[in-house]
């Protein structure tokens, strides 16, 4: 088994569509944990850490879930601009990536 | 964006030879890591350094070495080069972990064909 899992999609949804990602993690020890993207032959970009409590920035909404072991992030109004691979990132000391989940947003 | 620059950006190379992938910062960050990206795979550690000279090793070690001589530069050496080691090949920093914040910051890849 993985230590981090995501759904690797695709996601193809429309503009405008609300969508959502989840990645488990198999490691109860973490304690920190971030949403990256990654456009097509670029490098991964953060997006967003994770924290306790959820956090909100602008469309973008990220969970986490400890008891169950895993980080949700959320996306309202999609545009096209969010087609991307969405990476989720766990650890404590070292940490491990997610494959990433794809996402296309169609006019 | 952050500071960090990668070279080459593209090298194509043949089975049995060495190749030295540089990775070069300018924000000063304590931490520099190397990972390679490959298809169904999340990105997967190879080596870091939490200082000049202080290195250690990832989760996929084998067949790679690493240097860090200065604050800013860190090295990535494969000594005999193999087609398995075909890869995209990132650089990452950050800054102090006693912010307990792990956030990483990548340069933008070296994509490597071993033929």
């Amino acid at each position: 088994r993985k230590e981090v899992e995501q759904d690797p999609g695709p996601f193809n949804v429309p503009e405008g569509a609300t969508v959502a990602f989840n990645c488990t993690y198999s490691n109860s020890a973490s304690q920190s944990f971030f949403w990256y993207r990654q456009d097509c032959r670029k490098e991964p970009k953060l997006l967003m850490s994770v924290y306790s409590s959820g956090n909100e920035d602008g469309r973008f909404t990220a969970q986490l879930n400890r008891a169950s072991q895993y980080i949700s992030l959320l996306i309202r109004d999609s545009k096209l601009s969010d087609s991307a691979t969405y990476l989720c990132v766990v650890g404590h000391n070292d940490m491990r990536f997610g494959a990433g989940t794809r996402l296309t947003v169609k006019p | 964006d952050a500071g960090i620059t990668q070279s080459p950006r593209h090298k194509v190379t043949e089975t049995g030879t060495p190749v030295t992938l540089r990775c070069h910062q300018t924000e000063n960050h304590r931490y520099m890591y190397w990972y390679r990206q490959d298809p169904g795979h999340g990105l997967r550690l190879i080596h870091y350094s939490y200082g000049v000279k202080d290195t250690d090793k990832g989760e996929v070690s084998d067949g790679y070495s690493v240097s860090r001589s200065k604050t800013e530069d860190f090295l990535l050496t494969l000594e005999s080069a193999t087609s398995s080691q075909t890869s995209v090949y990132f650089c990452a920093i950050s800054s102090d972990h006693g912010t307990a914040s792990y956030e990483q910051y990548f340069g933008p890849g070296t994509r490597l064909t071993v033929t």
